[in-house]
């Protein structure tokens, strides 16, 4: 079972702010970072750290953290940003790595 | 630009052992990071199986830490993914990745920057 739990999943109308969030105890001490995965394609970086964008990341693509959630935002969602998200963290003994189930992203 | 290309045989039988390597262009292992394993059951979520150091320091998922091998050869900037015994469970998109988590530092939370296109490994007679 993962120590990371995400919403299987959520759905947001076009132009809408959707959230995405990630629970799990090692995100009381560890940043989680989020990928996006589109059908059929490899993971992609979309927030790391406090609340980084990677070069190329739209900026309708935040993070935050509070406690041990961990959240994803999209202000003004599009249509090419349903996919599957994934959050990943350090786990509670800092020596493995570990990724929530995932959640599916349908733009409505 | 950092790239990552698994390779690999696309079939593996049942209790042998998988074997995949990851080319890295654009960046030299040993200058720094350490370097993933990803993997993900066809329809399901991703599973970390483990990271290198350019030293050979390894760390392992420990659902899988009896069965996997991680090593690194600097010389051809590359590094390497063995699971032995496998069963159909492990059939697969085995991802390499770029890790960028210092795993001596408790303060350093990490992120997997660069991915290769994945490849399929299937487990079947």
């Amino acid at each position: 079972s993962s120590e990371l739990t995400q919403d299987p999943a959520v759905s947001v109308a076009l132009g809408q702010t959707v959230r995405i969030t990630c629970q799990g105890d090692s995100l009381r001490n560890y940043y989680a970072s989020w990928y996006q995965q589109r059908a059929g394609q490899a993971p992609v970086l979309v927030i790391y750290g406090k609340n980084i964008r990677p070069s190329g990341i739209p900026d309708r693509f935040s993070g935050s953290s509070s406690g041990n959630t961990a959240s994803l935002t999209i202000t003004g969602a599009q249509a090419e940003d349903e996919a599957d998200y994934y959050c990943n963290s350090r786990d509670s003994s800092g020596n493995h790595r570990v990724f929530g189930g995932g959640t599916k992203l349908t733009v409505l | 630009q950092v790239q990552l290309q698994e390779s690999g045989p696309g079939l593996v039988k049942p209790s042998e052992t998988l074997s995949l390597t990851c080319a890295v262009s654009g960046y030299s292992l040993s200058n720094a990071y350490f370097w993933g394993w990803i993997r993900q059951p066809p329809g399901k979520g991703l599973e970390w199986i483990g990271s290198i150091y350019h030293s050979g320091s390894t760390y392992y998922n420990p659902s899988l830490k009896s069965r996997v091998s991680i090593s690194v050869d600097t010389s051809k900037n590359q590094f390497s993914l063995r699971l032995s015994s496998v069963t159909a469970a492990d059939t697969a998109v085995y991802y390499c990745a770029r890790d960028r988590v210092d795993y001596y530092s408790s303060g350093s939370s990490g992120d997997f920057d660069y991915w290769g296109q994945g490849t399929l490994v299937t487990v079947s007679s």
